[in-house]
């Protein structure tokens, strides 16, 4: 059973201060990974995916992963309180859709 | 333009109860899956369906029972309702069945079991 960890948090941060965030994953053959932010009591929303090793950037965020140690990342530059919610890592592959998800982070951004 | 749909949002019943969750999806997507979230926030998957087909069913009790009547809606139905059951519900979709296919969550169904 492959396993995603992730520090429950909650990570604090003060507002325009690089936030980041962590994961660890147990299956050495998982092909895709995600984050997904979470606020309280809505959905999932895609933030960022990433499949290669080496860092991805889009806008504020940028995810880094490396296989060799099993570990993926997610920075967010210049952080805003409007990022204050719980980020979720989750892993997919190798073997069909089936993503696993990390208990997620809880970030807060200070004004 | 809602993407992926859920219906009821709140869902709050007795013990013992039978109770159905529908979800729609207007993105053109092949695959729709359950998740269920418990009072943890762990996000954990149920079901998935590809063209109308069951290709994820992990380990749930046999009370709940996924549908897909067309490759644009899935919907649960659960059987003997118990405590244990409450959580909120999202249903997902994705373009495809393989790993890199990005799902896409609905905003939740909150069941409530007295």
């Amino acid at each position: 059973q492959k396993e995603v960890e992730q520090n429950s948090g909650p990570l604090s941060v003060p507002e325009g201060a690089i936030a980041s965030l962590n994961c660890t994953y147990s299956d050495r053959g998982s092909q895709s990974f995600f984050w997904y932010r979470q606020y309280s009591g809505k959905s999932p929303e895609l933030i960022m995916f990433i499949y290669s090793n080496g860092d991805k950037e889009d806008g504020r965020f940028t995810a880094q992963l490396n296989k060799a140690s099993q570990y993926v990342s997610l920075l967010i530059r210049d952080s805003q309180p409007s990022d204050s919610a719980t980020y979720l890592c989750a892993v997919g592959g190798p073997y069909g859709n089936k993503l696993v998800f990390g208990a997620g982070t809880i970030l807060r951004v200070k004004s | 333009d809602t993407a992926v749909s859920q219906t009821p949002k709140y869902l709050v019943t007795q013990m013992g109860n039978d109770k159905s969750i529908k979800c729609e999806q207007n993105l053109g997507h092949d695959t729709m899956y359950w998740y269920k979230q418990d009072s943890k926030k762990f996000l954990k998957i149920m079901f998935s369906y590809n063209n109308k087909e069951l290709i994820i069913n992990e380990t749930v009790p046999n009370r709940f029972s996924p549908k897909s009547p067309d490759k644009a809606h899935l919907n649960l139905h659960i059987n003997s309702l118990e405590l244990g059951d409450s959580a909120v519900y999202f249903c997902a979709s994705s373009p495809g069945s393989r790993a890199t296919d990005t799902q896409y969550f609905g905003p939740g169904t909150r069941l409530t079991v007295l």
